[in-house]
């Protein structure tokens, strides 16, 4: 049961370019959004996040925009970066209850010079 | 470095055979949860422990079980071991409380490999 929905499953971009990735939700009882970068051999690392009373959040060159209504939310990289070659996977939690992260299949993004 | 430390990093263990991860959480976190991810693909809740009992569990059979110890790290074993069961184990660290906020904070990960 894949409840977060991701996509691309993979992308190609120009150095200081701009990467978009859109995930997807189906359960309405998240109510917290994370999103990590993965690099090769190592554990995710939380990147930005959003609660979904907020339509937009930016913090340096990340930034997520999020519709509630729509159940979408989606990560935005500005002028994008050979070391943001990494993968992103985009999250979702309940606040209620125990700690458990539903993760999105996966973006593999490739900043070419 | 989020100081979440798992050992050991890599290892390879034939099919049928039993394995223990260990975790180091987060100073102060007191939450301890186990993830599975599979080549390419995202990570997979197992399940995850608070006040040294497991209270959530993703869908994985009860050969997969944990441990929390007083001091907030936690094993995973894992008994009868399945050729999918290869995969990069993480562990994840949080705060669970009044104002514990949301971070969950990941580790490197125990690469495990059966054969």
């Amino acid at each position: 049961q894949q409840q977060v929905k991701q996509s691309p499953q993979s992308l190609i971009v120009q150095k200081g370019g701009i990467s978009i990735i859109n995930c997807a939700y189906e359960n309405t009882a998240f109510d917290y959004f994370p999103w990590y970068q993965q690099f090769p051999g190592k554990g995710p690392a939380l990147l930005i996040a959003i609660r979904p009373d907020v339509s937009e959040k930016k913090e340096g060159r990340f930034t997520i925009s999020f519709n509630k209504s729509a159940k979408q939310f989606s990560l935005h990289i500005m002028d994008s970066q050979p070391g943001d070659s990494a993968t992103y996977f985009c999250a979702a939690m309940g606040l209620r209850g125990y700690q458990k992260v539903t993760f999105g299949t996966g973006t593999k993004l490739q900043v070419i010079p | 470095e989020t100081g979440v430390t798992q050992s050991p990093t890599h290892l390879i263990k034939t099919r049928g055979q039993q394995v223990t991860l260990r975790c180091s959480s987060q100073s102060g976190h007191n939450t301890v949860s186990w993830y599975q991810q599979a080549l390419g693909q995202g990570p997979q809740f197992i399940f995850q422990y608070y006040r040294e009992e497991e209270n959530g569990r993703g869908n994985f059979p009860p050969r997969f079980s944990g441990l929390q110890f007083p001091n907030y790290s936690s094993e995973l074993n894992v008994n009868a071991l399945e050729l999918d069961d290869s995969a990069l184990y993480l562990c994840a660290s949080s705060l669970t409380g009044v104002s514990s906020g949301n971070t969950i904070y990941f580790g490197e990960g125990s690469w495990l490999t059966v054969v």
